[in-house]
């Protein structure tokens, strides 16, 4: 298993609650991934990041934000949540060049009720 | 539409026994990769092929990429009933694109 990691790993919270799914790797890599995955559907990516301060959004629109101030680092923030936003993310990284095999975390399966 | 799309959505078969996925694709990529899922956990990098490649072996693994038909295959050898889980082909389209783009998978189930 990759060393990438992400808490917490399940989340059963109310509407309106702000949340941060976090997500941190110590393999040194620059690039890192969310990703949004319903049950038995595909991956759709949702944030990426080159670096530190770099992050720009994905091809899934998503009102989740996020932020890359360490390296290692790449938490992911809803500040309302609500029932469309149940599914599961989650956060992979990569290196910089090609071809670009990524690491994924165990993932966060969030329920807003 | 998605990049990739696996075929069979779902598939059962007895251990000891060859287990093939396939992927298809519409547009030109850089390489592809597939990926192995468990139920309820991150996905785990399996075997990356370049498009200058047609063929690559890992352990039990084997995969063709055809680019002339857009399409690739994932074959797993003797199958065991830890092979249980969902298949995942991710496209890399290069240039400068980000991320991977994944199809849906297939779902294998290993009888014992």
């Amino acid at each position: 298993e990759a060393d990438i990691y992400q808490t917490p790993r399940y989340l059963v919270i109310g509407t309106g609650k702000k949340i941060t799914l976090e997500c941190s790797q110590t393999m040194g890599h620059d690039k890192m991934y969310w990703y949004q995955q319903d049950p038995g559907m595909e991956l759709h990516l949702i944030h990426y990041s080159y670096g530190v301060n770099s992050t720009e959004k994905g091809d899934l629109s998503s009102e989740s934000t996020v932020s890359r101030i360490r390296t290692e680092h790449f938490p992911l923030t809803l500040e309302s949540a609500r029932p469309s936003h149940t599914s599961q993310y989650l956060c992979a990284s990569s290196d910089l060049g090609r071809p670009r095999e990524q690491y994924f975390g165990p993932g966060t399966r969030l329920t807003v009720t | 539409s998605q990049q990739g799309e696996e075929d069979p959505q779902a598939l059962s078969i007895q251990e000891g026994e060859n287990a093939t996925m396939n992927c298809s694709y519409k547009t030109s990529i850089n390489n592809l990769q597939w990926y192995r899922q468990n139920s309820g956990r991150g996905l785990v990098h399996l075997i990356l092929i370049r498009s200058n490649e047609r063929e690559k072996h890992s352990g039990r693994l084997r995969v063709t990429l055809d680019t002339s038909k857009k399409s690739s295959s994932l074959l797993i050898t003797a199958s065991r009933a830890a092979d249980t889980a969902s298949y995942f082909c991710a496209t890399d389209v290069g240039g400068g694109a980000d991320g991977l783009t994944f199809g849906k998978g297939t779902h294998l189930i290993i009888q014992p």
